[in-house]
């Protein structure tokens, strides 16, 4: 089945730790986002990258990092200068520029205590 | 992007149309107005988008006035299974791959 997956669905971290959350797609689509949501809120754009080797950073993207190596491949780091790093992680796929709806994957609750 | 208003919640009979309305007066000659869904605790899922004209798919039909000045979603006969956050956006198709998304309709569907 062609889509997008993030794993693990919950995790769990100390304070002070760097956290990978993992984003796979097999749509074969160019771009790739994640965005991070918060309770009651609309999500908020961290990083997007629309081809392999190239990121841009979105609206919130201090304090987060990200790499692609891979057309299918699109993690995100939570490094330990992201101030409240506690929230719900969603990455998104589309075939890229111009009208191209976003594929959504199932997201990744972290919790940082 | 323009900034979009929408209703902060809704609530609609099962079997009846929802009507989903979404102010976007800012709205330039290339930007699309899109519309995804959220239900509870999962991604966004895309609906429909449109430019100037109706659009009507299996899930959902929209309509944009005729001064893209707003539009409505319709779901012509709402089930349980359409409770969830709706989120109407506006974007350019010129490279512009960012979704701004607000706080979004919260819909209620009632048995």
């Amino acid at each position: 089945d062609g889509g997008i997956t993030q794993s693990p669905k919950y995790l769990f971290r100390k304070e002070g730790q760097n956290v990978t959350l993992s984003c796979e797609q097999n749509l074969n689509h160019d771009a790739m986002y994640w965005y991070r949501q918060d309770p009651g809120q609309g999500l908020r754009l961290i990083y997007y990258s629309q081809i392999v080797n190239d990121f841009q950073k979105g609206d919130i993207a201090e304090g987060y990092s990200v790499s692609r190596e891979k057309k299918e491949s699109f993690p995100l780091t939570v490094t330990s200068a992201q101030k409240n790093p506690t929230a719900f992680y969603l990455c998104a796929s589309s075939m890229g520029t111009e009208s191209y709806e976003q594929y959504f994957g199932p997201g990744t609750r972290l919790t940082v205590t | 992007d323009a900034k979009t208003t929408q209703p902060t919640s809704m609530d609609c009979a099962e079997g009846r149309a929802a009507n989903l309305p979404c102010n976007h007066s800012t709205i330039s000659g290339n930007e699309y107005v899109y519309w995804y869904r959220q239900i509870h605790s999962q991604g966004p899922q895309y609906i429909i988008h449109g430019l100037k004209n109706n659009e009507t798919n299996e899930m959902a039909s929209l309509i944009i006035t005729e001064d893209r000045k707003s539009s409505t979603l319709i779901l012509p006969h709402a089930t349980l299974r359409d409770t969830a956050v709706y989120y109407c956006i506006v974007r350019d198709s010129f490279g512009n791959e960012k979704l701004t998304f607000g706080t979004g309709t919260r819909l209620t569907i009632i048995p």
